[in-house]
């Protein structure tokens, strides 16, 4: 078990720019969730996927983002045309399909818009 | 729809005082509860959580939460501050019924400073 990994651990991005963050579960996890925590405030859901399927998103996953699990396997989370409200911290977490589980988190990607 | 309220930003307590943190949930049906630490610049790491069964649960680092219904409180205390105690808490509900999807609605978070 290597835990929840989250690339990269820091992004620093131009405005208008697009960018990309990759999440690998734990091997035998096929729920996967992403957060967004901004300074100062506790994680916020934005989507989640059982296996390949996304079977939920947040009204705070504006049309700029899109989030795919292909395979249920690994899962890839992207911006459009950044904006600087954009900037947080990205966190990733998986559990197992079962009620009474536990949700492990990676070390989150921050993002830096300028 | 869930929701969750941890009273007090910031708290600081003297190295080997009792730790108090408060947590107060809101939901329509019996909720799951769960306490994580944050480090910075890490994620989160599960302290302890409440399913169902007995309310006094009991966590990592000698951290224990009790659940009170008609309270609606979820009170994360440790009996003895650590310095290594200092970082970041947040409080999180979840209803597991129905198919849900079992996602986190989280509290503003605690930030634990301790003094030596």
């Amino acid at each position: 078990d290597t835990g929840v990994s989250q690339n990269p651990r820091h992004k620093i991005t131009k405005r208008g720019q697009n960018v990309t963050f990759r999440c690998d579960p734990i091997s035998e996890h096929n729920r996967l969730y992403w957060y967004r925590q901004t300074l100062g405030q506790g994680p916020e859901f934005l989507t989640y996927f059982q296996n390949e399927a996304q079977l939920e998103k947040s009204r705070l996953l504006s049309d700029r983002f899109s989030a795919e699990r292909p395979k249920g396997s690994f899962s890839t989370l992207e911006i459009q045309r950044t904006e600087q409200g954009d900037s947080a911290m990205y966190l990733c977490a998986s559990s197992r399909g079962q009620q009474n589980t536990e949700a492990f988190f990676g070390q989150g990607t921050r993002l830096t818009v300028v | 729809a869930q929701s969750v309220t941890q009273l007090g930003s910031h708290v600081s307590v003297s190295e080997g005082a009792l730790v108090l943190l408060r947590c107060n949930y809101s939901s329509s049906v019996p909720p799951y509860l769960f306490w994580y630490v944050q480090y910075p610049n890490q994620g989160l790491q599960l302290l302890l959580k409440y399913t169902t069964g007995a309310t006094l649960v009991k966590g990592i680092n000698g951290f224990e939460a009790e659940f009170k219904k008609s309270e609606t409180s979820f009170h994360l205390t440790k009996p003895s501050a650590h310095m290594s105690d200092a970082a970041e808490y947040f409080c999180a509900v979840t209803v597991p019924w129905g198919g849900a999807t079992n996602k986190l609605i989280f509290g503003t978070g605690t930030l634990l400073a301790v003094q030596p």
